[in-house]
């Protein structure tokens, strides 16, 4: 089944320390992209990539860091320079050409500083 | 800039009752609008969207929207609410961002609450 996975579903972290948040895709999607989610906020964009070896930041990029090394993975790090960073964490795929516009989501991973 | 307003927080409704979820999206360029589902601890699931042609879109799960484009409207409604509609509702407009990805803004979420 063709989709989008992130791992892992639940992570704990002490404060100062870095994480890594995984998201694979296996559409042949070209653009990925990261949301971060809190209560009463909606959706915001963190970072996204339109092809591999290439992405830019969203609207909340300060203090976290992606890399795009291959199409199906775009990692996201959560740097001890986030201040907030306990979140709801969504990872998203999308096509680049025609006029679809539609992305397709991951579960989420939820983080939480301890 | 684009921005997508969704004034209810939160709709309680009873069970087979309708609902309309509001969504006002404000754009000077043509838009394409969307409506996701989320259900608690997971992600985003497209219920419907709108590119073009039919102002009123049928979507997944009995749901459907209407395109007003004079209101900037895109309100979602379901004629018969199900216990298992309950869930959080997200409208969103896409715009074109940095050459061909297409960026969604998103409103911040409407919580339906259906009771028995």
């Amino acid at each position: 089944d063709g989709g989008i996975t992130q791992s892992p579903k639940y992570l704990f972290r002490k404060e100062g320390q870095n994480v890594t948040l995984s998201c694979e895709q296996n559409l042949n999607h070209d653009a990925m992209y990261w949301y971060r989610q809190d209560p009463g906020q909606g959706l915001r964009l963190i970072y996204y990539s339109q092809i591999v070896n290439d992405f830019q930041k969203g609207d909340i990029a300060e203090g976290y860091s992606v890399s795009r090394e291959k199409k199906e993975s775009f990692p996201l790090t959560v740097t001890s320079a986030q201040k907030n960073p306990t979140a709801f964490y969504l990872c998203a795929s999308s096509r680049t050409s025609g006029n679809s516009n539609e992305q397709f989501f991951g579960p989420g991973t939820r983080l939480t500083v301890l | 800039a684009q921005s997508v307003t969704q004034l209810d927080s939160q709709v309680p409704v009873f069970e087979e009752a309708p609902v309309e979820l509001r969504c006002n999206y404000s754009s000077s360029v043509s838009v394409y609008l969307f409506w996701y589902v989320q259900y608690p601890n997971q992600g985003l699931q497209l219920l419907l969207k709108y590119l073009s042609g039919s102002t009123l879109v049928k979507g997944i799960n009995g749901f459907e929207a209407e395109f007003n484009k004079s209101q900037t409207s895109f309100h979602l409604r379901k004629p018969s609410v199900h216990i298992s509609d309950t869930a959080e509702y997200f409208c969103a407009v896409s715009v074109i961002y940095g050459g061909a990805t297409n960026k969604l803004i998103f409103g911040t979420g409407t919580l339906l609450a259906v009771q028995p």
